[in-house]
């Protein structure tokens, strides 16, 4: 089984600045299946990105992610208030499906 | 649009089984492999297992194999997953989720019920 490790456990940041997490896998992730996902409280989670890079529809241009074999990181270029949040990483490569533990992303 | 409507709350005593339903629309049901997570309160998410709705073959999570069972009826695009023998700790919101590439089973999660409570008390 793959253990995703994020870190850190909390981000505290103001509006505008730039929020940068990281997920790093126990062992490498087949081709780079590595998806983000962002949940809120009371709901689902929502898929950001996919394939480590690829954003997923509809979402905006200022979430990226970047990073292959065992370090991925999701960048927030400048936070909204609408994405302080938790963020989960997910490896879908092999079975189990596996997830991190989660960042979340509060206001400072 | 794909939707992905799930069933009620239940509240059921340790020992027992709950089966909860995640109705599929807007797109081809039968294409795409329907996952199940739950996340336990204050908890992060955690993978259950697959089933494919065309073939009806599941993968389940190691520590739910004999527990959990997926089973799906393609004439009515819904798919269900029977949790027995409940503990306390199997307090949790379960969500179906799917999405993906055409009858690709190695699948991120576009798509998510609205999730459901099931609340194991005594």
């Amino acid at each position: 089984e793959i253990v995703l490790t994020q870190s850190p456990g909390t981000l505290s940041l103001s509006p505008g600045e730039r929020a940068t997490l990281s997920c790093r896998a126990s062992q490498t992730i087949n081709s780079n299946y590595l998806a983000w996902y962002q949940q809120t409280p009371g709901q689902a989670p929502r898929l950001l990105i996919y394939g480590a890079s690829s954003r997923a529809t509809g979402i905006p241009d200022r979430f990226s992610g970047s990073g292959s074999g065992t370090d991925f990181t999701l960048t927030i270029s400048r936070l909204e208030p609408e994405d302080f949040a938790v963020y989960y990483c997910q490896q879908y490569g092999s079975s189990p499906w596996t997830f991190g533990q989660g960042t979340k992303v509060e206001i400072k | 649009q794909v939707q992905l409507v799930q069933s009620g709350a239940e509240v059921k005593k340790p020992g027992a089984s709950v089966k909860v339903s995640c109705k599929a629309s807007g797109y081809t049901f039968t294409g795409y492999y329907m996952h199940w997570v739950r996340q336990a309160p204050g908890q992060g998410l955690e993978w259950m297992g697959w089933i494919n709705p065309n073939s009806g073959a599941t993968d389940y999570a190691h520590r739910f194999q004999g527990r959990v069972t997926m089973t799906r009826d393609t004439s009515i695009s819904t798919a269900y997953m029977e949790l027995s023998r409940l503990r306390s700790d199997d307090t949790a919101v379960y969500y179906c989720a799917s999405g993906g590439d055409y009858g690709d089973y190695l699948t991120y999660f576009d798509y998510w019920g609205q999730g459901t409570l099931v609340t194991v008390s005594s």
